[in-house]
């Protein structure tokens, strides 16, 4: 069954301990992205992968970190949470010339 | 930049009436895409409906239909005969076209929150 994958579904953490919510997609797809979703703001791109090891910002990248050391990973870090982190995060992936997004499941992050 | 407004938050439809749900976009691209994307309190992105923007035919899907006008940058979504499963969160956005190399990014509205009563 074609997916992405995220985990953990749920997290609860502290501020400033790092961590890392994983993405993983089953489809070969080139193109990664991960958006944030705010209520009354809806969904903004944090950043986005082309390919293994192309990485670029989107909208809102402060705070975060990715990388992409295989086609079908894409993980989300945050370095030092605060907690206007607190948010729920969605991956998302495409092939490049392809309009289709698959979405992952969603985080559902809690910073205190 | 693209921009993608919906400027109504809530709205409420009985059982197997009709509700339409208005979005605006603003952009200087003459190629893009628009979609409708229903999010459930399951919080799964499921996409309800794709329109091409170079194509004047209005998209439909079942149920589901768009209102797309082009000059006015209008793309409403029309859920016809609603069923208590579409109550959802209902997200409009843009996509400039995907390409090689670009950022494929969905730019999305604020979302609007649509109960459907028994």
């Amino acid at each position: 069954e074609a997916q992405v994958t995220q985990n953990p579904r749920y997290l609860i953490t502290v501020t400033g301990k790092k961590l890392t919510v994983t993405c993983s997609q089953n489809m070969n797809h080139e193109y990664m992205s991960w958006y944030r979703q705010d209520p009354g703001l809806g969904l903004r791109q944090i950043y986005y992968s082309m390919n293994v090891e192309v990485t670029d910002k989107g909208d809102v990248p402060e705070g975060y970190k990715v990388s992409r050391k295989e086609k079908r990973n894409f993980p989300l870090i945050l370095e030092s949470p605060s907690p206007n982190q607190t948010s729920l995060y969605f991956c998302a992936s495409s092939w490049t010339r392809n309009t289709e997004a698959f979405f992952g499941q969603g985080t559902r992050l809690t910073v205190v | 930049a693209q921009t993608v407004t919906q400027s109504q938050p809530e709205m409420s439809v009985q059982e197997a009436e009709t509700v339409t749900l208005s979005c605006t976009y603003d952009t200087s691209e003459n190629n893009y895409y628009l979609f409708w994307y229903k999010q459930p309190p399951s919080r799964q992105m499921i996409l309800v409906i794709r329109q091409e923007a170079y194509k004047q035919q209005n998209a439909t899907e079942n149920r589901f239909s768009v209102n797309f006008q082009k000059a006015a940058k209008s793309f409403s979504l029309k859920i016809s005969d609603s069923q208590l499963g579409d109550t959802a969160m209902y997200f409009c956005a843009f996509m400039k076209p995907p390409a090689t190399g670009a950022n494929s990014k969905l730019t999305f509205g604020k979302g609007i929150t649509l109960s459907v009563r028994p």
